[in-house]
């Protein structure tokens, strides 16, 4: 299965700020996803990103507040902008297509 | 619209006693079952998946998982209980199997008693 790096691992960021968390394959994929898991909460899909399109949205998540590039095949990038102590959590991406979604390690954002 | 329930939060199980974690599903078309586990600091390992093509799936670390599509469940089992296995274990269901998103349920933690 793909090799995932995320980065950075985690971070701790000052509100206001924006943080933009990176997400690496070792091979082509078609289908990417960012997720988020809330402290002690199950992971929530905030949008899927395909390549050459816009990514989509799910309800409650919107694109001024996390932006996500999707430049080629191999790489994404989701930014968390204009931080709350609201936005702390771990964030994943993960890679889908014919196998079921494999994911990174995440990225635990604290914000204080 | 999918869904997923997995009773218990947390559950306790001495080493070498059978693992159970519960889940049900609601699907309005044929789903794709998951079951991932997460172990501290680390992302999502999946474990096993249902994609209708047998009812008893069999996974890694000695896993398996049976679709009983009459009670709409996909509960998680194991024979003997290893210190290993403590993490938190997530039920998913899916209209695909990797294509469309993931709708998770809240988890479960697993505790093994020495």
């Amino acid at each position: 299965s793909a090799v995932i790096s995320q980065k950075p691992s985690r971070d701790i960021c000052q509100r206001g700020t924006s943080l933009t968390i990176q997400c690496q394959v070792d091979s082509q994929v078609t289908m990417m996803f960012w997720y988020r898991q809330q402290p002690g909460q199950s992971l929530t899909l905030i949008a899927t990103a395909n390549q050459g399109s816009e990514a989509t949205y799910e309800s409650g998540f919107v694109i001024d507040k996390f932006p996500i590039s999707r430049p080629n095949l191999t790489f994404s990038t989701l930014t968390v902008s204009n931080m709350s102590p609201e936005d702390s959590s771990i964030y994943l991406c993960s890679v889908g297509g014919e196998e079921p979604q494999h994911f990174g390690d995440g990225t635990r954002l604290s914000i204080l | 619209a999918q869904s997923v329930t997995q009773l218990g939060s947390h559950v306790s199980v001495s080493e070498g006693a059978l693992v159970l974690l519960r889940c049900n599903y609601s699907s309005s078309v044929p789903p794709y079952l998951f079951w991932y586990v997460q172990y501290p600091n680390q992302g999502l390992q999946l474990l096993l998946k249902y994609t209708s093509a047998a009812t008893l799936v069999k996974g890694i670390n000695g896993f398996e998982a049976e679709f009983k599509k009459s009670e709409t469940s996909f509960h998680l089992t194991k024979p003997s209980a290893h210190m290993s296995d403590a993490a938190e274990y997530f039920c998913a269901v899916s209209e695909s199997l990797g294509n469309e998103k993931l709708t998770f349920g809240t988890g479960t933690r697993l505790t093994i008693i020495p």
